[in-house]
């Protein structure tokens, strides 16, 4: 099945600052999903993102499906942008989404 | 509209007995998957339903199953519990088997003792 990896593990900024989260994938997907899990578990859709560029806000996401990456961009952090980010993809038939191993986000004050 | 909404949010089983997690999807939707997140193996994929038929299954024992009813509602049972069987599992909607945009419940957190 698909492979996905998500880099970095982990980041740590101070408030105020950039941040770019990267996801590869192995295969051609008809999927991609970028989720923030918030302290207590719940993973919230940021963005679904086979191919282009998207915004909302301080976030942005952007996926070039021909080179099998996308970018998730955080401008101007803030301490409630803390938490994990996944990554998930879904490829040809196989129904589900695959997730990446997430980075870990802190923001400091 | 109302969320994905999981129930229940927090239980404690020992090791043996059998539990039994609840989700009713969004409404509108009829397609219901089900995670299972642990640190170890991070979020893996346990199987999807939609109209009341499983379509899809990941690779979990038989102890792991489960059914949707007419109303979507979706239920997941896990039998003869396991410490590793320890997790957090979450739920997902979806308006149809091929629209794409997964919404997420805030999950069932079970502890195995």
């Amino acid at each position: 099945g698909i492979q996905v990896e998500q880099s970095p593990p982990d980041l740590i900024l101070q408030e105020g600052a950039n941040s770019t989260l990267r996801c590869n994938f192995s295969d051609s997907v008809n999927n991609l999903q970028w989720f923030h899990q918030n302290p207590w578990g719940q993973l919230i859709n940021l963005f679904y993102i086979p191919s282009g560029t998207k915004q909302n806000g301080r976030l942005s996401a952007t996926t070039v499906a021909t080179e099998r990456y996308s970018l998730l961009y955080i401008s101007s952090s803030q301490t409630t942008d803390s938490g994990v980010y996944f990554c998930a993809a879904e490829a040809g038939s196989a129904r589900q989404l695959t997730f990446g191993s997430g980075t870990q986000l802190t923001v400091l004050p | 509209k109302a969320g994905v909404t999981q129930t229940p949010r927090y239980l404690i089983k020992t090791r043996g007995q059998q539990v039994t997690l609840s989700c009713s999807p969004i409404s509108g939707h009829r397609s219901v998957s089900w995670y299972q997140q642990t640190p170890g193996q991070g979020l893996q994929f346990l199987f999807e339903y939609f109209s009341e038929t499983q379509r899809n299954k990941g690779n979990f024992p038989g102890r792991f199953s489960g059914r949707q009813f007419s109303n979507s509602r979706s239920e997941m049972n896990v039998s003869t519990l396991e410490l590793g069987d320890s997790a957090l599992y979450l739920c997902a909607s979806k308006r149809g088997s091929g629209a794409n945009v997964l919404t997420f419940g805030a999950g069932s957190r079970l502890t195995v003792l």
